[in-house]
């Protein structure tokens, strides 16, 4: 099993509608991550979440919540999707013993489509 | 705030040929660097990073880089290409005094031609 899972893989929806993306891992760190990935414009950061009762938005974060449910689950919201968030969407984690270097895990990534 | 630049968003080369790749950094503090591959349909993996050590840096794969303070470049190179080398490619830059997160390039696409 993988040890950044999201869920759901692939979802086409319409816009206005409310969706969630999930995120899950077995890796133990305390430090989550939502990055969108656009062609040309390589990965842009959403949210992160350094432990669970802290948030901090990214670069992009206009249109998206978040929720940190517990130390291993870390979901994204589209609240009204739009056309323009039709994108690829990573879930990432980092270990605090190693995150003083930025490394990163990836899950396999969601990826979504806004009619 | 840091940033990195990636020169050229499409580089092809034939199986065997050298591969390079290009990063730029700006970093007002003493950065970490990193180069990351995605294959198609998959997530980002880690090829190397660069943490303050060994300037010259080798990762998985048989692919290196350089981290040249002087030129604010962190190029990634492999010797000889291969046709399973194809892949998206980006460098990321993280501000370890800040904690924040790796900020990324908008990656390099590397065909390997026959």
């Amino acid at each position: 099993d993988a040890d950044v899972t999201q869920t759901p893989r692939n979802r086409i929806t319409k816009t206005g509608k409310r969706i969630m993306l999930e995120c899950s891992q077995t890796k133990g760190h305390d430090r989550m991550y939502w990055y969108r990935q656009d062609p040309g414009l390589g990965l842009r950061l959403i949210y992160y979440s350094f432990d669970v009762k802290d948030i901090n938005k990214g670069e992009i974060s206009d249109g998206y919540s978040v929720s940190r449910q517990a130390q291993a689950k870390f979901s994204l919201s589209l609240e009204s999707a739009i056309p323009n968030q039709t994108a690829l969407y990573f879930c990432a984690t980092s270990d605090p013993s190693t995150s003083a270097t930025g490394e990163l895990f990836f899950g396999e990534g969601s990826r979504l489509t806004v009619l | 705030a840091q940033s990195v630049t990636q020169l050229g968003s499409h580089v092809s080369v034939s199986e065997g040929a050298l591969v390079l790749l290009r990063c730029n950094y700006s970093s007002s503090v003493p950065p970490y660097l990193f180069w990351y591959v995605q294959y198609p349909n998959q997530g980002l993996q880690l090829l190397l990073k660069y943490t303050s050590a060994a300037t010259l840096v080798k990762g998985i794969n048989g692919f290196e880089a350089e981290f040249k303070k002087s030129e604010t470049s962190f190029h990634l190179t492999k010797p000889s290409a291969h046709m399973s080398d194809a892949a998206e490619y980006f460098c990321a830059v993280s501000d370890n005094q800040a904690g924040t997160a790796l900020i990324f390039g908008k990656g390099t696409t590397l065909s390997v031609s026959s």
